[in-house]
């Protein structure tokens, strides 16, 4: 346990359906990121939120949308994706400032 | 633009040295390392500043050559623990109290007997 907790660990969607991701922290970072982990990529940068306000989106595609609440939880909202899109998605928190991030263990995502 | 990391892969015997090497051609604020084992979440290692520095615990140690925009990773007496994937991340300000933080595709390191 990283102190970054994602869920749900796998989840496996139609094209045609809807469903989100979550992430929770509960160690008093005030920035939290998506990335997207495919086979054989780098780690790539999706979204960035810094005191619940989203600094960037990385041209990533609207079929992915973010929700920041409260600095403690992210959301990913996920519709109409495409299999493409299948990855590991993580989820990382860092305090203020410059500092390293803790990850999650991540969302595995099947698109069928 | 992402980290260009080298080599792709190593294998090394326990008790032998190596180093990965990154490298960006933008200026950079900072330069992380992370270790991915297989089925987990990448773990932060360190983190290095601009202003050039180096860092180390235990037997893994990074230094961060600002001028040329290059950071190395340095493993001496590898432990059979030290198996995985090696991702360092360069980050640049990205304005509005903002950074953004690039990795590069990853080192693969395995240790064997």
């Amino acid at each position: 346990e990283t102190g970054v907790t994602q869920t749900p660990r796998h989840l496996v969607m139609g094209m045609t359906n809807k469903k989100s991701l979550k992430c929770e922290q509960h160690l008093g970072h005030n920035a939290m990121y998506w990335y997207k982990q495919s086979a054989k990529k780098p780690l790539e940068l999706m979204f960035v939120y810094n005191f619940k306000e989203q600094t960037e989106n990385n041209s990533v595609p609207s079929r992915f949308s973010p929700e920041c609440p409260n600095s403690s939880h992210l959301f990913l909202h996920l519709h109409t994706l495409q299999p493409e899109d299948s990855a590991l998605y993580l989820c990382a928190s860092s305090p203020d400032g410059v500092a390293g991030y803790t990850f999650g263990s991540g969302t595995r995502l099947t698109v069928v | 633009q992402q980290p260009v990391q080298s080599p792709q892969a190593v294998i090394l015997r326990e008790g032998e040295d190596a180093v990965i090497n990154c490298s960006s051609s933008k200026a950079l604020y900072s330069v992380h390392w992370y270790r991915q084992k297989h089925g987990e979440a990448p773990v932060f290692l360190m983190i290095l500043l601009k202003g050039g520095e180096q860092k180390g615990h235990d037997k893994i140690s990074a230094s961060f050559n600002e001028k040329k925009q290059q950071s190395s990773l340095y493993l001496t007496a590898s432990q059979l623990s030290y198996s995985g994937t090696y991702f360092c991340g360069t980050e640049i300000y990205s304005g509005a109290g903002s950074y953004q933080l690039t990795f590069g595709k990853g080192t693969k390191l395995s240790v064997i007997p």
